[in-house]
């Protein structure tokens, strides 16, 4: 699985975007990013993913770069309770051969009021 | 459905006896995976079952380990015999397909003394 670089802590006011980014210039075609995260003392939580096109769901936009070798999280409304770890994940996850969600260290993202 | 259910959520032992963890993934899910976290080594994917079976336990630290799933909606993670160095969260967690989400359990914190 190709490997990701984010930054290691960012810092958001409450109400305002939040946008996480995430490099991951080895990507292969076949690969998915994935964004995950974890607060404090729970399980991981998965956020969002996608293959080459922007996706949006209730929580999240992902945006991909045309060439995929990077993309960003972006939280339109940040709340303080979206105080988390974030995890960017690149892996493959077709037919039976499952990808494994190889988590690193992660953005370490603070809301603050 | 009340998600993935771990058990118990914690465990202190001492080194040398016998751990089991248990997990009840959500029903219809077809994947399995057990996770560990420590403060070193971050999340790591120990074991993969599809359909009950193991497909990838190349993450299992050493033969102390093993993982069985007897059936779609239970499995085991068991350390015998456990080591100060085990102690760590545990995760469980399930997707229904290979390109879907996983969902985790709220994890259980072992402390091997």
């Amino acid at each position: 699985d190709a490997k990701t670089t984010q930054p290691p802590s960012m810092d958001c006011a409450e109400g305002r975007a939040a946008n996480l980014p995430c490099n991951h210039s080895t990507i292969s075609g076949n690969e998915y990013v994935y964004w995950y995260r974890q607060i404090h003392s729970q399980g991981p939580q998965y956020i969002i993913h996608g293959l080459k096109n922007n996706e949006t769901n209730e929580m999240a936009s992902l945006i991909i770069t045309e060439d995929r070798k990077s993309s960003t999280l972006i939280l339109p409304h940040a709340t303080l309770r979206d105080t988390a770890v974030y995890y960017c994940i690149v892996s493959y996850a077709g037919g039976t051969s499952y990808g494994k969600l190889t988590f690193g260290q992660g953005t370490i993202l603070t809301v603050h009021p | 459905d009340a998600g993935v259910i771990q058990s118990p959520r914690h465990e202190v032992t001492e080194m040398g006896q016998e751990v089991t963890l248990r997990c009840k993934p959500i029903s219809g899910h077809d994947y399995l995976f057990w996770y560990r976290q420590t403060m070193m080594r971050g999340l790591e994917l120990l074991i993969y079952f599809n359909n009950n079976v193991p497909i990838d336990d190349s993450g299992m630290p050493e033969d102390r380990f093993s993982a069985k799933m007897p059936n779609a909606s239970f499995s085991t993670l068991k350390i015998q015999p456990s080591e100060p160095r085990d102690s760590a969260v545990y995760f469980c967690a399930s997707s229904l397909y290979s390109n879907t989400e996983a969902f985790f359990g709220q994890g259980t914190r072992l402390t091997v003394v």
